[in-house]
Protein backbone atom coordinates (compact mmCIF):
# COMPACT_ATOMS: atom_id res chain seq x y z
CA UNK A 1 0.00 0.00 0.00
CA UNK A 2 1.47 3.22 -0.83
CA UNK A 3 0.90 6.68 1.29
CA UNK A 4 -0.04 9.34 -0.64
CA UNK A 5 -0.13 12.67 1.49
CA UNK A 6 -1.55 15.89 0.90
CA UNK A 7 -1.20 19.45 2.53
CA UNK A 8 -2.75 21.65 3.42
CA UNK A 9 -5.99 19.39 4.83
CA UNK A 10 -7.87 22.58 3.83
CA UNK A 11 -7.27 25.94 3.04
CA UNK A 12 -9.20 29.21 3.23
CA UNK A 13 -7.89 32.09 0.49
CA UNK A 14 -9.53 35.41 -0.68
CA UNK A 15 -10.71 35.51 -4.32
CA UNK A 16 -7.43 36.66 -6.46
CA UNK A 17 -5.25 35.26 -4.50
CA UNK A 18 -2.85 32.60 -5.40
CA UNK A 19 -2.14 29.44 -3.98
CA UNK A 20 -0.90 26.30 -3.75
CA UNK A 21 -0.74 22.75 -2.34
CA UNK A 22 1.22 19.78 -2.22
CA UNK A 23 1.16 15.75 -2.64
CA UNK A 24 3.47 13.70 -1.56
CA UNK A 25 4.15 9.84 -2.33
CA UNK A 26 7.08 7.37 -2.32
CA UNK A 27 9.41 8.42 -5.31
CA UNK A 28 10.62 4.26 -5.74
CA UNK A 29 8.90 2.38 -8.41
CA UNK A 30 6.80 5.69 -9.52
CA UNK A 31 4.65 5.18 -12.77
CA UNK A 32 2.07 8.35 -13.07
CA UNK A 33 0.97 11.11 -10.60
CA UNK A 34 -3.23 11.99 -11.75
CA UNK A 35 -4.62 15.40 -10.42
CA UNK A 36 -8.64 15.41 -10.12
CA UNK A 37 -10.57 18.36 -8.99
CA UNK A 38 -13.77 17.45 -6.98
CA UNK A 39 -16.56 19.90 -6.62
CA UNK A 40 -19.62 19.40 -4.02
CA UNK A 41 -21.99 16.90 -5.29
CA UNK A 42 -20.57 16.36 -8.67
CA UNK A 43 -17.61 13.53 -9.37
CA UNK A 44 -14.09 13.89 -9.35
CA UNK A 45 -12.54 15.32 -12.79
CA UNK A 46 -9.69 15.05 -14.11
CA UNK A 47 -7.04 17.88 -14.28
CA UNK A 48 -3.80 16.47 -15.13
CA UNK A 49 -1.66 13.26 -16.02
CA UNK A 50 2.29 13.58 -15.25
CA UNK A 51 4.47 11.01 -15.79
CA UNK A 52 8.55 12.42 -15.92
CA UNK A 53 10.25 14.30 -13.86
CA UNK A 54 9.98 18.14 -14.17
CA UNK A 55 6.88 17.82 -15.81
CA UNK A 56 4.87 20.75 -16.23
CA UNK A 57 1.39 20.69 -16.94
CA UNK A 58 -1.12 23.72 -17.25
CA UNK A 59 -4.99 24.15 -17.64
CA UNK A 60 -6.04 28.18 -17.66
CA UNK A 61 -4.83 29.50 -14.30
CA UNK A 62 -4.12 26.30 -12.67
CA UNK A 63 -0.64 24.43 -13.18
CA UNK A 64 1.21 21.53 -11.84
CA UNK A 65 5.03 20.67 -11.15
CA UNK A 66 6.36 17.24 -10.54
CA UNK A 67 9.38 15.82 -9.03
CA UNK A 68 9.35 12.08 -8.97
CA UNK A 69 13.17 11.63 -7.29
CA UNK A 70 11.75 13.52 -3.83
CA UNK A 71 8.26 12.09 -4.03
CA UNK A 72 5.99 15.04 -4.83
CA UNK A 73 4.14 17.79 -7.35
CA UNK A 74 2.66 21.08 -6.10
CA UNK A 75 -0.67 22.31 -7.47
CA UNK A 76 -0.98 26.01 -8.34
CA UNK A 77 -3.85 28.70 -8.92
CA UNK A 78 -3.17 32.01 -9.56
CA UNK A 79 -5.82 34.42 -8.89
CA UNK A 80 -8.16 32.05 -7.30
CA UNK A 81 -12.05 32.90 -8.22
CA UNK A 82 -15.19 31.21 -5.93
CA UNK A 83 -15.55 28.43 -8.53
CA UNK A 84 -12.26 27.34 -8.07
CA UNK A 85 -13.39 25.92 -4.64
CA UNK A 86 -13.16 21.98 -4.55
CA UNK A 87 -11.65 19.59 -2.86
CA UNK A 88 -8.32 18.74 -5.02
CA UNK A 89 -7.34 14.98 -5.00
CA UNK A 90 -3.94 13.05 -6.41
CA UNK A 91 -3.32 10.05 -7.20
CA UNK A 92 -0.28 7.69 -7.56
CA UNK A 93 -0.85 5.03 -10.62
CA UNK A 94 0.61 2.18 -10.74
CA UNK A 95 -0.99 -1.59 -10.71
CA UNK A 96 -3.99 0.44 -8.96
CA UNK A 97 -4.56 4.37 -8.38
CA UNK A 98 -3.58 5.40 -4.75
CA UNK A 99 -5.30 8.23 -3.41
CA UNK A 100 -4.61 11.24 -1.21
CA UNK A 101 -6.89 12.91 1.12
CA UNK A 102 -7.45 15.97 -1.03
CA UNK A 103 -7.17 19.53 -0.06
CA UNK A 104 -9.88 21.30 0.27
CA UNK A 105 -9.72 24.61 -0.82
CA UNK A 106 -12.53 27.82 -0.15
CA UNK A 107 -12.49 30.75 -2.15
CA UNK A 108 -13.68 33.47 -0.09
CA UNK A 109 -15.14 36.31 -2.55
CA UNK B 1 -22.65 12.04 -24.35
CA UNK B 2 -23.55 10.56 -21.26
CA UNK B 3 -20.98 10.44 -18.95
CA UNK B 4 -20.55 7.52 -16.09
CA UNK B 5 -24.07 6.39 -15.01
CA UNK B 6 -24.55 5.27 -11.32
CA UNK B 7 -27.86 3.72 -10.20
CA UNK B 8 -29.23 4.25 -7.62
CA UNK B 9 -27.53 7.04 -6.18
CA UNK B 10 -28.77 5.86 -2.77
CA UNK B 11 -29.56 2.72 -1.55
CA UNK B 12 -30.44 1.22 2.26
CA UNK B 13 -30.02 -1.94 3.24
CA UNK B 14 -30.77 -3.82 6.63
CA UNK B 15 -27.76 -6.08 8.03
CA UNK B 16 -27.84 -9.28 6.34
CA UNK B 17 -29.26 -8.09 3.49
CA UNK B 18 -27.35 -7.79 -0.58
CA UNK B 19 -26.50 -4.90 -2.09
CA UNK B 20 -26.24 -4.72 -5.95
CA UNK B 21 -24.34 -1.76 -7.33
CA UNK B 22 -24.03 -0.43 -10.82
CA UNK B 23 -22.19 1.28 -13.59
CA UNK B 24 -22.62 2.23 -16.91
CA UNK B 25 -19.01 3.61 -18.16
CA UNK B 26 -18.67 5.89 -20.68
CA UNK B 27 -19.08 5.08 -24.65
CA UNK B 28 -16.09 3.60 -25.69
CA UNK B 29 -15.06 2.78 -22.55
CA UNK B 30 -13.95 -0.65 -21.96
CA UNK B 31 -12.56 -0.37 -18.63
CA UNK B 32 -14.26 0.19 -15.07
CA UNK B 33 -12.80 0.80 -11.75
CA UNK B 34 -14.61 0.39 -8.61
CA UNK B 35 -13.63 2.53 -5.41
CA UNK B 36 -15.10 3.30 -2.09
CA UNK B 37 -15.04 6.49 0.16
CA UNK B 38 -15.68 5.58 3.87
CA UNK B 39 -16.43 8.85 5.89
CA UNK B 40 -13.58 11.10 7.13
CA UNK B 41 -11.17 8.70 4.66
CA UNK B 42 -10.12 9.38 0.65
CA UNK B 43 -10.97 7.01 -2.27
CA UNK B 44 -10.13 3.89 -2.08
CA UNK B 45 -9.22 1.40 -4.90
CA UNK B 46 -11.19 -1.73 -4.85
CA UNK B 47 -11.55 -3.50 -8.34
CA UNK B 48 -10.28 -2.76 -12.25
CA UNK B 49 -12.16 -4.65 -14.88
CA UNK B 50 -12.36 -5.26 -18.30
CA UNK B 51 -14.95 -6.25 -20.26
CA UNK B 52 -15.57 -9.87 -18.64
CA UNK B 53 -11.95 -9.81 -17.13
CA UNK B 54 -10.97 -8.68 -13.34
CA UNK B 55 -7.85 -7.30 -13.91
CA UNK B 56 -7.23 -6.67 -10.52
CA UNK B 57 -9.31 -7.04 -7.56
CA UNK B 58 -6.11 -6.70 -4.58
CA UNK B 59 -8.15 -3.89 -3.11
CA UNK B 60 -11.52 -5.83 -2.52
CA UNK B 61 -12.42 -7.61 0.68
CA UNK B 62 -11.85 -11.60 0.64
CA UNK B 63 -15.47 -11.87 1.44
CA UNK B 64 -19.16 -10.85 0.39
CA UNK B 65 -17.96 -8.69 -1.92
CA UNK B 66 -17.42 -9.31 -5.69
CA UNK B 67 -17.70 -6.87 -9.19
CA UNK B 68 -18.17 -8.36 -12.34
CA UNK B 69 -18.24 -6.52 -15.69
CA UNK B 70 -20.30 -8.98 -17.95
CA UNK B 71 -19.99 -8.40 -22.21
CA UNK B 72 -23.30 -6.91 -22.43
CA UNK B 73 -24.89 -4.40 -19.52
CA UNK B 74 -23.19 -2.15 -16.49
CA UNK B 75 -20.53 -3.61 -14.36
CA UNK B 76 -21.92 -4.63 -10.85
CA UNK B 77 -20.14 -4.37 -7.35
CA UNK B 78 -22.06 -6.77 -5.39
CA UNK B 79 -21.85 -6.91 -1.36
CA UNK B 80 -23.34 -9.83 0.66
CA UNK B 81 -24.83 -10.21 3.82
CA UNK B 82 -24.14 -6.62 4.52
CA UNK B 83 -22.19 -5.17 7.50
CA UNK B 84 -23.07 -1.35 9.47
CA UNK B 85 -19.18 -1.01 8.29
CA UNK B 86 -20.15 -1.61 4.87
CA UNK B 87 -21.95 1.75 4.68
CA UNK B 88 -20.02 4.34 2.46
CA UNK B 89 -19.80 6.06 -1.01
CA UNK B 90 -19.31 3.86 -3.38
CA UNK B 91 -17.94 5.62 -7.02
CA UNK B 92 -17.32 3.76 -9.91
CA UNK B 93 -15.00 5.24 -13.29
CA UNK B 94 -14.11 4.43 -16.57
CA UNK B 95 -11.39 4.70 -19.14
CA UNK B 96 -10.34 3.76 -22.88
CA UNK B 97 -8.48 1.38 -23.73
CA UNK B 98 -4.73 2.45 -23.10
CA UNK B 99 -1.21 1.61 -23.56
CA UNK B 100 -0.36 1.62 -19.35
CA UNK B 101 -3.86 1.80 -17.20
CA UNK B 102 -1.04 3.78 -15.02
CA UNK B 103 -1.63 6.89 -17.60
CA UNK B 104 -5.14 6.39 -18.05
CA UNK B 105 -7.47 9.26 -17.62
CA UNK B 106 -10.52 8.38 -15.17
CA UNK B 107 -14.12 9.90 -15.59
CA UNK B 108 -15.93 8.92 -12.62
CA UNK B 109 -19.49 8.45 -11.63
CA UNK B 110 -22.13 10.25 -9.63
CA UNK B 111 -21.28 7.49 -6.51
CA UNK B 112 -23.75 5.38 -4.81
CA UNK B 113 -23.76 6.17 -0.98
CA UNK B 114 -24.66 2.54 0.67
CA UNK B 115 -26.63 2.85 4.13
CA UNK B 116 -26.26 -0.10 6.18
CA UNK B 117 -28.95 -0.04 9.13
Amino acid sequence: ILNVEQSPQSLHVQEGDSTNFTCSFPSSNFYALHWYRWETAKSPEALFVMTLNGDEKKKGRISATLNTKEGYSYLYIKGSQPEDSATYLCAQAGNQFYFGTGTSLTVIP
Amino acid sequence: NAGVMQNPRHLVRRRGQEARLRCSPMKGHSHVYWYRQLPEEGLKFMVYLQKENIIDESGMPKERFSAEFPKEGPSILRIQQVVRGDSAAYFCASSPQTSSMSLAEQYFGPGTRLTVT
